[in-house]
Order: structure tokens, then C-alpha cells, then sequence
């Protein structure tokens, strides 16, 4: 199975600041990379998809960079309501599978 | 307008058999591409993927759960059933239904999930 670990686990931000998630993954994944957004007691939701691609209605603020091993989801100014967590996913071979997460908190 | 939901007990004993159900709307299982899979999140804990149908009925399940899924689809009635056999509490959980749509494999609709909760 293809693993993915997302750094950091936890990130304590302000309000404006530039966020950077990464997502490194056992081997290569092309640009089969995918971001989520969730919110407590909420099914998560598309950000990014094919690495780099926004998802229709996402706000410009949020990117997606990379390809083959490592990835970077960047918010390029926090707004209050990005405070969630964020996953990353791949399908580039099957099973699929998910990143362990990373929570983003208000500083 | 894609829709998902989820239906199925809320609660269920150890070594019971969980039949879940994701009825869908606004797009067809039949279309080249289309995909519905089955994903759960313990209460506090990540996403984990458990299992996929695609629209030609193929199949692709966790590697450490496959012994316990079924999937399966039923194209005239837009659902797609998950079975997961001999639960535990472990498997206490949301469990959701998601739409790939197509070749980049990411999941865009997402129901709203059903809580699972396994316990004697």
C-alpha cells in the first residue's frame, strides 16, 4: 500500500498568515493527489484534486503543488473559517489511502 | 445535482454483520468512470478508505479489511450496499459514501455520513 504522511500533524496559525501542509508518499504518485478540508461533524470536503487543479467554488487562497513523492497544499492568507483539518488522498494505484491529517488552529 | 446519503443501523453488536447502504441521485453507476466508495472515520481519528465499485462492477478493497467487505452495486435503484462482517468495537465509526467521478480518483460528493456504533 501507498503511504502518506502529512506534516505537521498540528499547526498553530493566526489570522492572515501563509499556511504550508506537506504530503510525502511512499512512492510515486504522478499527480494522482487529492486535498480535503473538514470540519467538525462535517463529511470532508474537495479542495484540490490532480495535485493542482481547484475545485470549483474553492476561494484562490488555497494551492496545490507537486508531483511524484511530495506535496504541498498552501493557504496563501488564513481566513477564520479555514480553521479545520485538512487531508490529503492518492489514487494512483489501489488501495486508495489517506493522509494521518493535519489540524490547523487559531494562535 | 449529485447527492449521496447514507442508511443503516446506528448501532450494532460485536460479531454482527453491518449492511450499509448509499443511495445516490444526479449522475448514473453505468457511466464510464463513475465510481462510489465507502469511507470511515472513528470518532477523533483520520479518514480510512474501506472500499470501491466501479462503474464496469469492478471491485477494490482495504488491504487489511478485505476479508470482511462486500460491495456492491444496484444500478436501477442508484444504490451501492456495503457489507463488513464480524464488527467490533473498533469498527465504531461515521462511515460515508463518496463519488469518484472519473480518472483523477478524488472524491468529489461526499454524503453526509452515518454513525456506527458497535457494542453489546
Amino acid at each position: 500500500d501507498i503511504q502518506l504522511t502529512q506534516s505537521p500533524s498540528f499547526l498553530s496559525a493566526s489570522v492572515g498568515d501563509r499556511v504550508t501542509i506537506t504530503c510525502r508518499a511512499s512512492q510515486g504518485i504522478s499527480s494522482y493527489l487529492a486535498w480535503y478540508q473538514q470540519k467538525p461533524g462535517k463529511a470532508p470536503k474537495l479542495l484540490i484534486y490532480a495535485a493542482s487543479t481547484l475545485q470549483s467554488g474553492v476561494p484562490s487562497r488555497f494551492s496545490g503543488s507537486g508531483s511524484g513523492t511530495e506535496f504541498t497544499l498552501t493557504i496563501s492568507s488564513l481566513q477564520p473559517e479555514d480553521f479545520a483539518t485538512y487531508y490529503c488522498q492518492q489514487l494512483n494505484s489501489y488501495p486508495v489511502t489517506f493522509g494521518g491529517g493535519t489540524k490547523v488552529e487559531i494562535k | 445535482q449529485v447527492t449521496l446519503r447514507e442508511s443503516g443501523p446506528a448501532l450494532v453488536k460485536p460479531t454482527q454483520t453491518l449492511t450499509l447502504t448509499c443511495t445516490f441521485s444526479g449522475f448514473s453507476l453505468s457511466t464510464s468512470g463513475m465510481c462510489v466508495s465507502w469511507i470511515r472515520q472513528p470518532p477523533g481519528k483520520a479518514l480510512e478508505w474501506l472500499a470501491l465499485i466501479d462503474w464496469d462492477d469492478d471491485k477494490y478493497y482495504s488491504t487489511s479489511l478485505k476479508t470482511r467487505l462486500t460491495i456492491s452495486k444496484d444500478t436501477s435503484k442508484n444504490q451501492v450496499v456495503l457489507t463488513m462482517t464480524n464488527m467490533d468495537p473498533v469498527d465504531t465509526a461515521t462511515y460515508y459514501c463518496a463519488r469518484i467521478p472519473g480518472e483523477t480518483g478524488h472524491f468529489d460528493y461526499w454524503g453526509q455520513g452515518t454513525l456506527v456504533t458497535v457494542s453489546s
